[in-house]
């Protein structure tokens, strides 16, 4: 079954930390791996994507990092402020189909 | 092109009721997807479309749940005798297959069952 699983499910940092959040996928034929914010009774909004014949991705502060043969994918925040706190869910496209989606990382960043 | 559009953005219901909701995707895309999340949850896969062409839906669609893309532009989905359960965010995404395969989301329609 193809599964993901996103660790910590909860971080509260104070501002100016960098951070990393973790997600890691238990199969991997993977076509592309995304990252997605989402901010409380919103939509998502993509942050990064990367093909699986990638290795990272870069966008500002954050930097997206892929493994598939570990099954692995980290997302690291520099220099973290207090708007990105939101929930970041990370989500592995199979077959071109269908994304799978982790439960999320909720995020607080405090002044 | 503003994005992912979704109607409406919230929705309130009498237990029993019918309820419809409208996606009008990003106008290039050809493929369009619905998705379901409950508080908590990440997004969970209810039905894709490639144009007009259902091709795939989850065991999580009961046949209370119909969705419609008549025309391979904008699409529905209909939840017939909503149920409490059916609470939650209903996503539509949209993407160009053939392309990276990024899914860009809309704000979602909130339902909620009483």
């Amino acid at each position: 079954k193809q599964e993901v699983t996103q660790i910590p499910a909860a971080l509260s940092v104070p501002e100016g930390e960098n951070l990393v959040l973790n997600c890691s996928f238990t199969d991997s034929a993977i076509y592309n791996l995304q990252w997605f914010r989402q901010d409380p009774g919103k939509g998502l909004t993509s942050l990064l994507l990367i093909q699986s014949s990638q290795r990272e991705q870069t966008s500002g502060r954050l930097n997206a990092s892929l493994d598939k043969s570990s099954g692995r994918s980290t997302l690291y925040i520099a220099a973290s402020q207090p708007g990105d706190s939101a929930t970041y869910l990370c989500a592995v496209l199979y077959n071109t189909d269908k994304l799978i989606f982790g439960t999320g990382t909720r995020l607080q960043v405090f002044p | 092109d503003t994005g992912v559009s979704q109607n409406p953005r919230h929705k309130i219901t009498k237990r029993g009721q019918n309820v419809t909701f409208r996606c009008d995707p990003i106008s290039e895309h050809n493929r369009l997807y619905w998705y379901r999340q409950t508080l908590g949850q990440g997004p969970e896969f209810l039905t894709y479309f490639q144009n007009e062409a259902q091709l795939e839906k989850s065991r999580l669609l009961s046949d209370r749940f119909s969705a419609e893309r008549p025309k391979g532009s904008f699409s529905t989905l209909e939840i017939q005798r909503t149920e409490q359960g059916d609470s939650a965010m209903y996503l539509c995404a949209s993407s160009f297959m053939g392309g990276a395969e990024k899914l860009f989301f809309g704000s979602g329609t909130q339902l909620s069952v009483l």
